[in-house]
């Protein structure tokens, strides 16, 4: 079945770094991709939609200087923290649909990144 | 009103038991709804689609009230494994994900 991919799975670093996080669909091209975080016993948020080839779309209250995300290719998405803080510390993780797009089709998840800020 | 809603229990119940739990949500235009099996500190995997006319999966049963905005979920002869928590996933222009109900099987 479809896979998604994602690196890295867990993170530790000093606060003001800045760290990348990479989707990538293994085996289907994803025109549209998802970004979602989870804080611990919380829903997933989503926090933005990555299209490919174009500026990602980003959900209310999500500071896309914050979150940078690049869609470079049908195959892979990027979320970058940049100058993290301890408060950025979450679970991130990004979905896709082999569906040829749109979000009305079953979500392959990621694995899921693990943020720790010190 | 959020936009997806669920218990989020826990539901302790032995094993053999059948539990049953509803997500409720607020959009009347929303298009597509699936349930979620979420294990601790892993990703969500489908474990289903709700469909109209309900659907049945082995143990699962899901369902789709549009009248009431709501979908179930029941599980039948509760196995340990199926310990977990149980996201519902609504689908207008987005996909919106309820907070999740814990569901606890015992020995």
């Amino acid at each position: 079945g479809a896979v998604v991919s994602q690196h890295p799975s867990r993170v530790i670093c000093k606060s003001g770094t800045s760290v990348k996080i990479e989707c990538r669909s293994l085996d289907f091209q994803a025109t549209t991709m998802f970004w979602y975080r989870q804080f611990p016993k919380k829903s997933l948020m989503l926090m933005a939609t990555s299209n490919e080839g174009s500026k990602a779309t980003y959900e209310q209250g999500v500071e896309k200087d914050k979150f940078l995300i690049n869609h470079a290719s049908l195959t892979l998405s990027t979320l970058t923290v940049t100058s993290a803080h301890p408060e950025d510390s979450s679970f991130y993780i990004c979905s896709a649909t082999s569906g040829g797009g749109g979000s009305n089709q079953p979500q392959h998840f990621g694995d899921g990144t693990r943020l720790s800020i010190l | 009103r959020k936009e997806v809603e669920q218990d989020p229990g826990p539901f302790n119940v032995p094993e053999g038991a059948t539990v049953a739990f509803n997500c409720t949500y607020s959009n009347s235009a929303s298009q597509s709804f699936f349930w979620y099996r979420q294990d601790c500190r892993k990703e969500p995997k489908l474990l289903m689609s709700v469909y109209s006319s309900g659907n049945e999966d082995g143990r699962f049963t899901a369902q789709l009230n549009r009248a009431s905005q709501y979908i179930s979920l029941l599980i039948r002869d509760s196995k340990l494994s199926d310990s977990a928590t149980y996201l519902c996933v609504v689908v207008d222009y987005k996909l919106s994900f309820g907070a999740g109900t814990t569901v606890t099987v015992r020995a």
